[in-house]
């Protein structure tokens, strides 16, 4: 089946420190790329939305300065949290979109997330 | 805007036992609908999903079906095993969007 990786899982970095997370679709092109972000006991925000080679559309509320999102290639989105601090820890999800051309219900695939904590 | 509603948990169990998690919604025009599962250190993965209204989905024993009356899409098992501890989340996509919007989650755990 589609597997989408997360790197890293686990990211601990200082306040004021800017860092990086790659999402890779690995057995299929991914068309979109989504990025959440997960707060303990909640939902899945939906941060923003990236297409291949054009600028994300970033969801009400999300500081597309600070949440730098990069979708270079049909397999590789990253995100950069740029000068991070306390209130960014947070587990952040991605997923990709692909399925056959033509298909109305293009499937949803999700990395196991990055556990970014900001000391 | 659309949102999800979902039982919080956690939901002990008994192996063998039968499992309601209860999912409600709220959207325009006719959103499709679906249960995704996590298993511990695991990525979301899709359980099942409906994309009309009294369409039922199923996988691996579980059931849900979208009952847009009651904007409601409850999973069910009928005998759950260990294996299926995990936490489900009840999703949808709402017409003409591409990103889903996702319920809080709700941890299921079954003992044996």
């Amino acid at each position: 089946g589609a597997v989408v990786s997360q790197h890293p899982s686990r990211v601990i970095c200082k306040s004021g420190t800017s860092v990086k997370i790659e999402c890779r679709s690995l057995d299929f092109q991914a068309t979109t790329m989504f990025w959440y972000r997960q707060f303990p006991k909640q939902s899945l925000m939906l941060m923003a939305t990236s297409n291949e080679g054009s600028k994300a559309t970033y969801e009400q509320g999300v500081e597309k300065d600070k949440f730098l999102i990069n979708h270079a290639s049909l397999t590789l989105s990253t995100l950069t949290v740029t000068s991070a601090h306390p209130e960014d820890s947070s587990f952040y999800i991605c997923s990709a979109r692909g399925g056959t051309s033509g298909s109305s219900s293009y499937e949803q695939y999700f990395g196991p997330g990055t556990r970014l904590t900001v000391t | 805007g659309d949102s999800v509603t979902q039982m919080e948990g956690p939901v002990t169990l008994s192996e063998e036992a039968c499992l309601t998690i209860n999912c409600t919604y709220t959207a325009t025009g006719y959103p499709s609908l679906f249960w995704y599962v996590q298993y511990p250190g695991e990525g979301l993965q899709l359980l099942l999903k409906a994309t009309k209204a009294d369409d039922k989905g199923s996988n691996k024993g579980f059931e849900a079906t979208y009952r847009k009356e009651t904007t409601s899409f409850h999973l069910e098992k009928g005998s759950v095993q260990v294996s299926d501890s995990a936490v489900y989340f009840c999703a949808l996509r709402g017409t003409g969007r591409r990103a889903l919007t996702f319920g809080s989650g709700t941890r299921l755990q079954v003992q044996p």
